[in-house]
């Protein structure tokens, strides 16, 4: 089947909009993960959804950044007042079932916050 | 802060060599751990993932771990030019944590 996808690949917007990022996991599996990776550094841990609800969302930066998993598939991440420091690549991950199994990622957000 | 550790590298190693990933980690209740490969401009692609002690082989690759020293590594035998990425470690205890990958260069 289909890998995971993540919508849209590139996202230019200015210091304080809002934007939403898509995340659609590969169809059955129940985890799903945001991370952010910066240049030249690993990808940093968000949010963890298991089926609909954020089961570790420790990582989320501040409370501009929310995330959503309504129907326990596709998810979204938002940024409230974006910042440059948000400038980032927005990953996406999935995996069957629980935390510490194999994930999938997706293609990725390149988000630019000028 | 949990935290894995890498050489940033680069490592590089010329075709048919054996290369060495090495991987430390800072959380001794880590339970699994899973190296990826990242092409520039790519996103991560898991290579192997091992949860117990000793080694791991699987084609050219072998994955060793040593939770006493809280140490992974990764072998690459016979090593190609399509090697040359970055290799991220990531270990999973309280959370997910990846380290900031090692660049192989593979040179021809």
């Amino acid at each position: 089947g289909a890998g995971v996808s993540q919508t849209p690949s590139n996202k230019v917007t200015e210091k304080g909009k809002y934007v939403e990022l898509r995340c659609d996991p590969i169809s059955g599996h129940t985890a799903l993960y945001w991370y952010r990776q910066s240049l030249g550094q690993g990808p940093e841990f968000l949010i963890y959804f298991q089926g609909t609800g954020a089961a570790d969302d420790s990582g989320l930066p501040n409370d501009r950044f929310f995330a959503v998993r309504p129907e326990g598939s596709v998810s979204t991440l938002k940024i409230q007042r974006t910042e440059r420091g948000d400038s980032a690549v927005y990953l996406c991950a999935s995996s069957l079932a629980g935390i510490g199994e194999t994930q999938y990622f997706g293609p990725g957000t390149r988000l630019l916050v000028l | 802060q949990k935290e894995v550790e890498q050489n940033s590298g680069p490592l590089s190693v010329p075709e048919g060599a054996i290369a060495s990933l090495n991987c430390t980690y800072s959380d001794r209740g880590s339970q699994s751990f899973f190296w990826y490969r990242q092409y520039s401009g790519k996103s991560p692609e898991l290579i192997m993932s091992i949860y117990s002690n000793g080694d791991k082989e699987d084609g050219r690759f072998t994955a060793q771990l040593n939770k006493a020293s809280q140490y992974v590594s990764l072998l690459i035998r016979d090593s190609q030019p399509s090697d040359s990425a970055t290799y991220l470690c990531a270990a999973y205890g309280q959370n997910f944590v990846f380290g900031p990958g090692t660049r192989l260069s593979v040179l021809p």
